[in-house]
């Protein structure tokens, strides 16, 4: 089966620890994202990434970390210095933006963070 | 500022009948209009994309229209079924930046046997 996995699909994590969110991809795509979802708005990108050992900060940077040392895997760390972490967040992926064009997205099931 | 509002924020409608949800945008330069569906719990699912010379695109029973001019753009589902219930989400690309998804808030479409 050819798609983009998270794990887990729920994660529950006392205030002040550190949580790594897992994203997989078999699609054979160069560029992958990380999104946060809450309530009400639309999604807000976090990091993202064109190829292997390169990544950007996206609009909500602050308080995570990211790392792509392999295609297929682009795992998010989600830090004590992020305010409010408790959230829904989606990885994707797409065929790389390299030349300028915006290409479809394809998006894992969720991993949803709760912090208490 | 670039901006994507949707409307409603929520819609009831009965299974089989029709229903238009509108998008809004304020994104410029424009490079292309897509429509998400959103089922609860998962990650977003493309239903079309459209570029600036598309004013019409269809999937099934989803037909997705775009008006550049007046930066419009609306979802329409024909006979609705229970298995359409979900978010819809309206996403415009920025064509001067590569990674700009300026995303709406989605309009919660419940669907009532």
């Amino acid at each position: 089966d050819g798609g983009i996995t998270q794990s887990p699909k729920y994660l529950f994590r006392k205030e002040g620890q550190n949580v790594t969110l897992s994203c997989e991809q078999n699609l054979n795509h160069d560029a992958m994202y990380w999104y946060r979802q809450d309530p009400g708005q639309g999604l807000r990108l976090i990091y993202y990434s064109q190829i292997v050992n390169d990544f950007q900060k996206g609009d909500i940077a602050e308080g995570y970390s990211v790392s792509r040392e392999k295609k297929e895997s682009f795992p998010l760390t989600v830090t004590s210095a992020q305010k409010n972490p408790t959230a829904f967040y989606l990885c994707a992926s797409s065929i790389s933006s390299g030349d300028g064009q915006s290409y479809e997205q394809y998006f894992g099931p969720g991993t949803r963070l709760t912090v208490t | 500022k670039n901006q994507v509002e949707q409307s409603p924020q929520s819609l009831i409608i009965l299974e089989g009948k029709n229903c238009t949800l509108q998008c809004n945008y304020t994104v410029s330069p424009f490079s292309n209009l897509r429509w998400y569906k959103q089922d609860t719990g998962r990650g977003p699912v493309s239903l079309t994309i459209m570029t600036f010379s598309e004013n019409t695109k269809s999937n099934g029973r989803y037909t997705a229209t775009l008006d550049a001019d007046t930066k419009q753009s609306s979802l329409h589902i024909t006979a609705s079924q229970l298995s359409d219930s979900a978010s819809y989400i309206c996403v415009v690309s920025a064509r001067k930046s590569n990674y700009q998804l300026i995303w709406g808030a989605g309009t919660k479409l419940i669907i009532k046997p």
